[in-house]
């Protein structure tokens, strides 16, 4: 069973529009990481949460932890068709070293 | 300042082959870690070099290989490639092992096997 689960699966939005991507884990997350994916290409970094409560914001897009529910949301304002793309999150699960993604959200904006 | 770079950018191999993956990782940083997407999947860890030596590893079988360099670049060896290794695989460098250092990737090898 996957550890980290990622809702929704896709969305479409129109340009402009607030949307929310949650990622939930089975187990308890020493660090939740944020990451975005162009199809077929690497994984560009936008935040790392490590504290219970922790938010950080960067440009138009803001993530959330709440350590207590083990989840974190990743919440776009204003979307543009430049945020198009996949988010996945990554949790540290224990290990100390790895990382354990979620499946990825697709994320399309159209105009 | 250098970021991840990844070589190949694609490769098709045939099953049981052997294929080597390189990766240069972004300068000021000691820790490479490598992993495997297939499509439509999250990253799976393969496993990660700490200053040249292997720091963890994840349910791979060990004809995946690696070696970490004392300039930190990275080579992932596969051997007896089957079919289900096709993917993209992600290199992945920090500045240092841990929790508190981010992973910057690459933009990844195609890997296809007929």
């Amino acid at each position: 069973s996957q550890e980290l689960e990622q809702s929704p699966q896709s969305l479409i939005v129109q340009e402009g529009k607030n949307l929310t991507i949650n990622c939930t884990s089975s187990k308890t997350l020493y660090g939740l990481y944020w990451y975005k994916q162009k199809y077929g290409e690497g994984l560009i970094f936008l935040m790392m949460l490590q504290k219970g409560g922790e938010e950080k914001s960067h440009e138009k897009i803001t993530a959330k932890l709440d350590e207590k529910k083990q989840q974190s949301s990743l919440h776009i304002t204003a979307s543009q068709p430049s945020h198009a793309g996949i988010y996945l999150c990554g949790a540290d699960l224990a290990s100390g070293y790895a990382l354990n993604f979620g499946k990825g959200t697709s994320l399309l904006v159209t105009p | 300042e250098t970021g991840v770079t990844q070589s190949p950018t694609h490769l098709i191999k045939t099953r049981g082959q052997q294929v080597t993956l390189r990766c240069s990782s972004q300068s000021g940083h000691n820790t490479v870690s490598w992993y495997q997407q297939a499509l439509g999947q999250g990253p799976q860890f393969i496993f990660q070099y700490y200053r040249e030596e292997e720091n963890g590893r994840g349910n791979f079988p060990p004809r995946f290989s690696g070696l970490q360099f004392p300039n930190y670049s990275s080579e992932l060896n596969v051997n007896a490639l089957e079919l289900d290794d096709s993917a993209l695989y992600l290199c992945a460098s920090s500045y240092n092992r841990g929790r508190s250092s981010p992973l910057h990737f690459g933009n990844g090898t195609r890997l296809t096997v007929t």
